[in-house]
């Protein structure tokens, strides 16, 4: 079964320095990892994603880093900026299944 | 307009009672999927729809949880015998991919539903 953990339910940081957002995972087949991105009151939108093949995908401010050792996928957002304030999800697709698992969410404040 | 458009934005209802929700989705995206989430909680997986049939149906919690897409567009969440349980908001979300490769989800606002 899989499971997904975001282990931390809020994070605050100071506008301009660096968010990491953390997660995760207990299955190891061949998986995708995807960021989702919700605000109040809206439906969740997606950011950035990754496949098991790779350690390493940036967008612009955005980065996700996939440690397959340890299980462990992280969001990295620099410099943070106060519309990045929402709540952040990571979803697991395994073995590139359409069904995704998110997990909890943490909610990211990005103070001015 | 352009996004995934879910409808009632919220909807009360009394326990025992029937609901329908409704799901307008992206023109010309065959994927279709309903998501559950509760309080605290993220998204939850209910069931995908690929053109008019469900691929996997594997989250609807029980047998009084159905879902249809007779025309491969507009989806239809149905809820027999509400309970106060099934409260939540109800998220639709629409891909363009047709292969096994989970990709990008477009999700509407979803419909909150309140049981009494």
């Amino acid at each position: 079964d899989q499971q997904v953990k975001q282990n931390s339910p809020s994070l605050s940081v100071q506008e301009g320095r660096i968010s990491i957002l953390n997660c995760d995972y207990t299955n190891s087949m061949f998986d995708y990892f995807l960021w989702y991105k919700k605000y109040p009151a809206e439906g969740p939108t997606f950011l950035i994603s990754i496949s098991s093949i790779k350690d390493k995908n940036e967008d612009g401010r955005f980065t996700v880093f996939l440690n397959k050792s340890a299980k462990h996928l992280s969001l990295h957002i620099v410099p943070s900026q106060p519309g990045d304030s929402a709540v952040y999800f990571c979803a697991h697709s395994q073995g590139g299944s359409e069904k995704l698992v998110f997990g909890k969410g943490t909610k990211l404040t990005v103070n001015p | 307009g352009a996004g995934v458009s879910q409808t009632p934005s919220n909807k009360v209802t009394e326990k025992g009672k029937y609901v329908e929700l409704r799901c307008d989705p992206i023109s010309g995206h065959t994927a279709l999927y309903w998501y559950r989430q509760s309080l605290g909680q993220g998204p939850e997986f209910l069931i995908y729809f690929q053109g008019t049939g469900a691929a996997d149906d594997s989250g609807l919690p029980n047998d009084r949880f159905f879902a249809v897409r007779p025309e491969g567009s507009v989806s239809t969440l149905k809820i027999q015998r509400t309970e106060r349980g099934d409260s939540a908001v109800y998220l639709c979300a629409s891909s363009a991919r047709t292969g096994r490769m989970a990709g990008e989800l477009f999700f509407g606002e979803g419909s909150r539903l309140t049981v009494l």
